[in-house]
């Protein structure tokens, strides 16, 4: 039971957007630390694809946007298209794991 | 542009010690956080820990008793053991950049343990 949790699984037809909404507490995103998202698409490496709340690495399209408020946070797809089909994975620190970082257990989205 | 692979056994038996190195490549390797991180099959992902250029390290406490991080700077490597491994630390091993969020993975490596 990871203590960043995500839904199993959004889905959503071609063009429009979905979120994926991750809840923390006051050890992890209360505490003021960061939430980063990563895109594992399958048999791949997760990518980095939001870090600092709200940050693109270059090269990730602006069609990804993350957000952060209080002990949650979120990121949105807008405009999906077929190849945003993955698993998505939000991360953060948590005070109660000695500083190290944590994952939520990860969001399949599906293009309908 | 830093680049990661990690090497070693893809066949690790019961009882005895998992060892992986991570070659980074497109940049130093000093100065900077490298972590580990697993996962098992069809599961998520677990930060085992991170180990600083001048080998300074952080474990997760689920594993602390039995992990151990190196660095050597002169090879450009970081590495990991695993001691005592059973069938539940059969995953896809990653080596990363940074110990707050990653900014570069390597593609992983798949270490099953089993007799």
């Amino acid at each position: 039971q990871s203590v960043l949790t995500q839904p199993p699984s959004v889905s959503g037809a071609p063009g429009q957007r979905v979120t994926i909404s991750c809840t923390g507490s006051s050890s992890n995103f209360g505490a003021g630390y960061d939430a980063h998202w990563y895109q594992q698409l399958p048999g791949r490496a997760p990518k980095l694809l939001i870090y600092g709340n709200s940050n693109r690495p270059s090269g990730v399209p602006d069609r990804f946007s993350g957000s952060k408020s209080g002990t949650s946070a979120s990121l949105a797809i807008i405009g999906l298209q077929a190849e945003d089909e993955a698993d998505y994975y939000c991360q953060s620190y948590d005070s109660s794991l000695s500083g190290l970082g944590v994952f939520g257990a990860g969001t399949k989205v599906t293009v309908l | 542009q830093v680049q990661l692979q990690e090497s070693g056994p893809g066949l690790v038996r019961p009882s005895e010690t998992l060892s992986l190195t991570c070659t980074v490549s497109g940049g130093s390797i000093s100065n900077s956080y490298w972590s580990w991180i697993r996962q098992p099959p069809g599961t998520g992902l677990e930060w085992i820990g991170y180990i600083y250029s001048t080998g300074s390290t952080n474990y997760n406490p689920s594993l602390k008793s039995r992990v151990t991080m190196s660095v050597d700077t002169s090879k450009n490597q970081f590495s990991l053991k695993l001691s005592s491994v059973t069938a539940a630390d059969t995953a896809v091993y990653y080596c990363a950049r940074r110990h707050d969020y990653v900014e570069n993975w390597g593609q992983g490596i798949l270490v099953t343990v089993s007799s």
